[in-house]
């Protein structure tokens, strides 16, 4: 399957600063990423849709100015997350969609970044 | 209403047994796919294997095999001969397609611990 790498792995910070996720498609161009937040114990909760040139779209109660996103191009797309508190600290996990015909376009993920606010 | 329906929290199983865990979808839409993932301790998502809505033949990977009962909305996954690795969590997903582009929506996944 297609390669998505994730940068950081963890990160730990302090309450009111922002931390930057990136996330790479290795073998292949996305056109669009998605940003997955989990928390313990639970499922995957889309965050936004990252649209190559475009704006994100955001699910329903996610603050976009809370946790912006940019694609810039067609292999990377970053999640920081601004003024971080302790409830932001989550499993934060990218995909991203394989256009590749026959692909299905299955949804390969990246191997995901704990974020620890202290 | 939940989308995708896993009742199983856990489910427990001998090293080289086989195994189902079940999986139900709610969905309208004539075009849509089914997605197993697993989620190791370690966190990463490995995809394990898809059924699309038209495809006339249950999917199968290796080991992996989806038993697809469309008329039912069920799309259970069975793992054949367990192995100690297979101990992780398991995620029921459905692609739909409005709009012209999809999204994923998970279940609520199982845990599956496999005993020596």
């Amino acid at each position: 399957g297609a390669v998505v790498s994730q940068h950081p792995s963890w990160v730990i910070c302090k309450s009111g600063t922002s931390v930057k996720i990136e996330c790479r498609s290795l073998d292949f161009q996305a056109t669009t990423m998605f940003w997955y937040r989990q928390f313990p114990k639970q499922s995957l909760m889309l965050m936004a849709t990252s649209n190559e040139g475009s704006k994100a779209t955001y699910e329903q109660g996610v603050e976009k100015d809370k946790f912006l996103i940019n694609h810039a191009s067609l292999t990377l797309s970053t999640l920081t997350v601004t003024s971080a508190h302790p409830e932001d600290s989550s499993f934060y996990i990218c995909s991203a969609r394989d256009p590749t015909p026959g692909f299905q376009e299955t949804q390969y993920f990246g191997p995901g970044t704990r974020l620890l606010v202290l | 209403a939940q989308k995708i329906t896993q009742t199983q929290p856990g489910m427990f199983v001998q090293e080289k047994e086989a195994v189902t865990l079940d999986c139900t979808y709610d969905t309208s839409d004539p075009s849509y796919g089914l997605f197993w993932y697993k989620q190791p301790s370690s966190g990463e998502m490995i995809f394990l294997i898809y059924q699309g809505s038209y495809d006339q033949q249950n999917a199968t990977e290796g080991r992996y095999s989806l038993n697809f009962q469309k008329a039912r909305k069920s799309a259970n996954l069975v793992i054949s001969a367990s192995q100690l690795g297979d101990s992780a969590m398991y995620f029921c997903a459905m692609r739909e397609s409005p709009s012209g582009y999809s999204t994923l929506t998970f279940g609520k996944g199982t845990m599956l611990l496999v005993s020596p």
